[in-house]
């Protein structure tokens, strides 16, 4: 059974304090690891795909990275703007295809 | 603008009483799912469809319907909502089965009392 498991739960930051955040996953034979953002009261929202160990990916302050067992997104000088639940998700062979595994999300919290 | 629209946002309902969510992308999208998100289970699968008229159970399908009749619309049934149905319901949709990022819809709150 595919699983996600993403750490911190929660994490408070002051403005302009890089940190990362972890994805941890176990799937037989990955299709693809993906980064979604979501806002209170909102959708998930689309921010990455990784598709092999070793792969980056860069949006303004946020840069993914992938390795066999984990993923990380990393934060650069965040702004409050940047406050959200990140999730990730990992995608594998299904009889259906694109069944998304999701954790169960990271709080980001930046202060001034 | 491309998106995916539900409705209702919001749904009070009472136990047994059948109630309906719609979905509607504009994207031409072939790939639909429903899922559904609770505190500390994240989000889960309830259903899938590939294309038209071609559906298929996600992890926890019991209790929900879909049906898919046109490639915008995948609605989702509750034909006998009971309390542990109470929950944060998302469309999604793709442009294809696999390897392509999903589009959100904004979500629907049900509470069943």
């Amino acid at each position: 059974e595919d699983q996600v498991t993403q750490s911190p739960e929660a994490l408070r930051l002051q403005e302009g304090e890089s940190s990362s955040l972890n994805c941890s996953y176990t799937v037989s034979g990955l299709r693809g690891l993906f980064w979604y953002r979501q806002d209170p009261g909102k959708g998930p929202e689309f921010l990455f795909t990784l598709y092999s160990a070793g792969e980056e990916k860069e949006k303004e302050r946020l840069k993914a990275t992938l390795t066999k067992k984990e993923s990380f997104l990393h934060i650069t000088a965040p702004k409050p703007e940047d406050s959200a639940t990140y999730l990730c998700a990992v995608q594998a062979p299904t009889g259906g295809g694109n069944k998304l595994t999701f954790g169960t999300g990271t709080q980001l919290k930046v202060e001034l | 603008e491309a998106q995916v629209t539900q409705n209702p946002r919001y749904l009070i309902t009472v136990t047994g009483k059948k109630l309906t969510v719609t979905c509607s992308q504009n994207m031409n999208h072939e790939y639909m799912s429903w899922y559904r998100q609770d505190p500390g289970l994240g989000l889960r699968q309830i259903y899938y469809s590939m294309n038209v008229e071609v559906t298929d159970k996600g992890d926890v399908p019991e209790g929900y319907k879909v049906s898919r009749k046109e490639k915008r619309n995948f609605p989702l049934i509750l034909e006998s909502p009971s309390p542990n149905q109470t929950s944060l319901y998302f469309c999604a949709s793709s442009l294809f089965p696999r390897d392509t990022e999903a589009f959100f819809g904004q979500g629907t709150r049900l509470t069943v009392v």
